[in-house]
């Protein structure tokens, strides 16, 4: 069983439209987050929830809103895509107050 | 040898010899320092952590070193194998807000 999974796995997308990616984590975890990897591999943290609240919200574009219907998922829905929105997305899940994180294997989004 | 430019550091390394990877970290407040692994088209992938008040810590094959005084944090592989070859990241997590952020990577390639 895959402990944190992402769907889609890629995505291809015209600029202006809006899209959706899901994570769903079957760890029990707490804590789930976003990250945006850029072709330098840089690893940025966009979000944070923990028990369904948001907990961070680092400088992100208000395009980008994550929901958390239950601890498990934690979807990130992007309104009027741009080009520089093109990265790979990770979810992450740990427990809190553990420093291991699991992540999923990414969604690479590319906007065209 | 070393490399940095407009790519990722890289470190190039002949297998069965012992590698470091070093990493600056910013926040004296983070509670925990975070190693990860990440191959190619996966997630990263956690190895070692070590809490702030240690300055050692060994697992399989790899020892993690963390130098609090000028903020300094490395990985030691010992007889690296072609496996090995990925980006190594180092990570902070600090528990008031379970925020767990990631530094920048360092390639590694094992030559067999």
């Amino acid at each position: 069983d895959t402990a944190v999974s992402q769907t889609p796995k890629y995505l291809v997308t015209q600029m202006g439209n809006d899209k959706s990616i899901k994570c769903e984590q079957n760890l029990g975890h707490d804590t789930m987050y976003w990250y945006k990897q850029d072709s330098k591999k840089f690893l940025k943290i966009m979000f944070s929830y923990n028990n369904k609240e948001l907990i961070i919200n680092e400088t992100v574009p208000n395009r980008f809103s994550p929901k958390s219907p239950d601890k498990a998922h934690l979807n990130l829905h992007i309104n009027s895509l741009e080009l520089g929105d093109s990265a790979v997305y990770f979810c992450a899940s740990s427990q809190e107050a553990r420093a291991e994180a699991f992540f999923g294997q990414g969604t690479r989004l590319t906007v065209v | 040898g070393e490399s940095v430019g407009l790519h990722l550091p890289t470190l190039s390394v002949q297998e069965g010899d012992n590698s470091i990877i070093n990493c600056a970290y910013s926040n004296s407040a983070s509670d925990y320092f975070i190693w990860y692994k990440q191959e190619s088209g996966k997630g990263p992938q956690f190895i070692i952590d070590i809490r702030s008040n240690m300055d050692k810590r060994q697992g399989q094959r790899v020892t993690v070193l963390l130098n609090k005084t000028v903020k300094h944090l490395s990985l030691q592989i010992a007889a690296t194998q072609p496996g090995d070859s990925a980006v190594y990241f180092c990570a902070e997590k600090y528990y008031g807000n379970n925020r767990l952020a990631f530094g920048k990577g360092n390639q590694v390639v094992v030559i067999p």
